[in-house]
């Protein structure tokens, strides 16, 4: 069966500190990993996936399948990166649901 | 353009009622999914469809569910006789294509049954 586990519910930074929202998954097989970010009064929006390597606002993931783990980061933590954080995954093939984890609340203070 | 919707926002429903919650997904999109978030948990996966086909229904928790989207493009989540386990937020997304890359969701409906 494959899970997606983040085991901090709540991620407490001040303005300019760096932040790391963790994320472990099990899967056999070889998933697509994504983080999806909900901002207050506004749906549930894709951040990043593994597969584009790509950082958006200022964020970056790497997918670790030694340690089976897909952690955000950013460097320097901004206010309006309080949000809710989920960690998803999928398979590869066909249309591929998504198993989404219980959601990390950031909450970066001035 | 426009984005997902769903309707109602809200719904209170008595226990034992039946309740419809509706989905437009954006207009040419092929797949829809319907997800259910209980307070606190993320988001877990109901249904999928492809165009009025139903694919997958092995996340609809009952056989009180029922969802459809006859004509492939609104589809409507129906339960019946509702129970307290059901209060959730029900989110809708919809993708061009069957890969999860591009879901884009809805802004839910969040059902409260008392």
């Amino acid at each position: 069966a494959q899970r997606v586990t983040q085991p901090e519910k709540l991620l407490s930074v001040f303005k300019g500190a760096p932040v790391e929202l963790k994320c472990n998954y099990s899967y056999s097989g070889s998933p697509e990993l994504f983080w999806y970010v909900q901002y207050s009064r506004q749906r549930l929006q894709l951040l990043l996936r593994h597969i584009s390597r790509e950082s958006i606002k200022g964020f970056t993931a790497d997918l670790n399948k030694g340690e089976t783990s897909f952690h955000l980061k950013k460097p320097f933590a901004q206010e309006e990166d309080s949000a809710m954080y989920y960690c998803a995954l999928s398979g590869r093939s066909g249309y591929s649901t998504l198993t989404f984890g219980k959601g990390t609340m950031l909450l970066v203070s001035p | 353009g426009a984005g997902v919707s769903q309707s109602p926002r809200y719904k209170v429903a008595k226990r034992g009622q039946d309740v419809a919650l509706r989905c437009d997904p954006i207009s040419g999109h092929v797949s829809l999914f319907w997800y259910q978030q209980a307070l606190g948990q993320g988001p877990e996966f109901l249904t999928y469809f492809q165009n009025e086909a139903q694919l997958d229904k092995s996340g609809l928790p009952s056989d009180r569910f029922f969802a459809e989207r006859p004509e492939g493009s609104v589809s409507t989540l129906k339960i019946q006789r509702t129970q307290q386990e059901d209060s959730a937020v029900y989110l809708c997304a919809s993708s061009s294509s069957g890969g999860p890359y591009e879901q884009y969701f809805g802004p839910g409906t969040r059902l409260t049954v008392t």
